[in-house]
């Protein structure tokens, strides 16, 4: 158990609506990331938070969003959505803000099917 | 720019056999970090290592060891005495200094150790 836990572990929504995947770092960690694991694209970061302020952006579509809370969870919002979208969302924490200073920490995924 | 390639998709080994899983990366920076992730059949993603680019000394952990070569681009990994508890996808992954916590991964390299 890494100590990073996400909810919830599974979601099943159709094609133009509204999820928000929920991510709880471990106690004390600052950073917060989330990823998206799909068959045909793998393992992509989509978006860093360090202590509520956006610091890194990856390849994240303009229909998704993230955000990160006071108390230092994370929501990522995801909307008009699409089958292509139907994949296992990762989140995962540090206590640093760069990988230079701490490994990450992964949460047990998001499973999101769009139908 | 950054790019991981692992260039074995699968791999099958019988148990107690050896087994080297090959990780190549590209980046431009000379700080630059680099990881082995595992993600057993239950979905979750597991740290295995982190190493920094300066620090090309091999290392091994119980079965597990790492070869860390700068002058091919290769960090390989290699499970010595396979277990069918090893089967998992395995995934190799870089990041460099300056651009906070983002990971580029590799496609991953599913083992899968037979008894």
């Amino acid at each position: 158990d890494s100590g990073v836990t996400q909810t919830p572990k599974h979601l099943i929504t159709a094609t133009g609506q509204r999820v928000t995947l929920r991510c709880s770092p471990r106690s004390g960690d600052l950073s917060v990331y989330w990823y998206q694991q799909s068959l045909d694209q793998g393992l992509q970061f989509l978006i860093q938070y360090y202590n509520g302020e956006e610091r890194a952006k990856g390849n994240i579509l303009e229909r998704f969003s993230a955000q990160q809370f006071p108390d230092l969870h994370s929501e990522l919002n995801l909307s008009s959505l699409e089958l292509g979208d139907s994949a296992l969302y990762f989140c995962a924490s540090s206590l640093e803000l760069a990988v230079t200073l701490d490994e990450q920490y992964f949460g047990p995924g998001t499973r999101l099917t769009v139908t | 720019a950054q790019k991981v390639t692992q260039a074995q998709t699968e791999i099958s080994v019988v148990e107690k056999e050896d087994v080297t899983l090959d990780c190549v990366y590209e980046t431009r920076d000379t700080t630059y970090y680099l990881f082995w992730y595992k993600q057993p059949p239950s979905g979750e993603l597991v740290f295995l290592i982190r190493r920094n680019s300066f620090d090309e000394q091999n290392e091994i952990s119980g079965r597990y060891s790492w070869n860390f070569q700068k002058s091919t681009s290769s960090f390989n990994f290699t499970i010595t005495a396979s277990q069918v508890v090893d089967s998992a996808v395995y995934f190799c992954a870089l990041s460099e200094a300056g651009q906070g916590g983002k990971l580029i991964f590799g496609q991953g390299t599913e083992l899968s150790v037979k008894p």
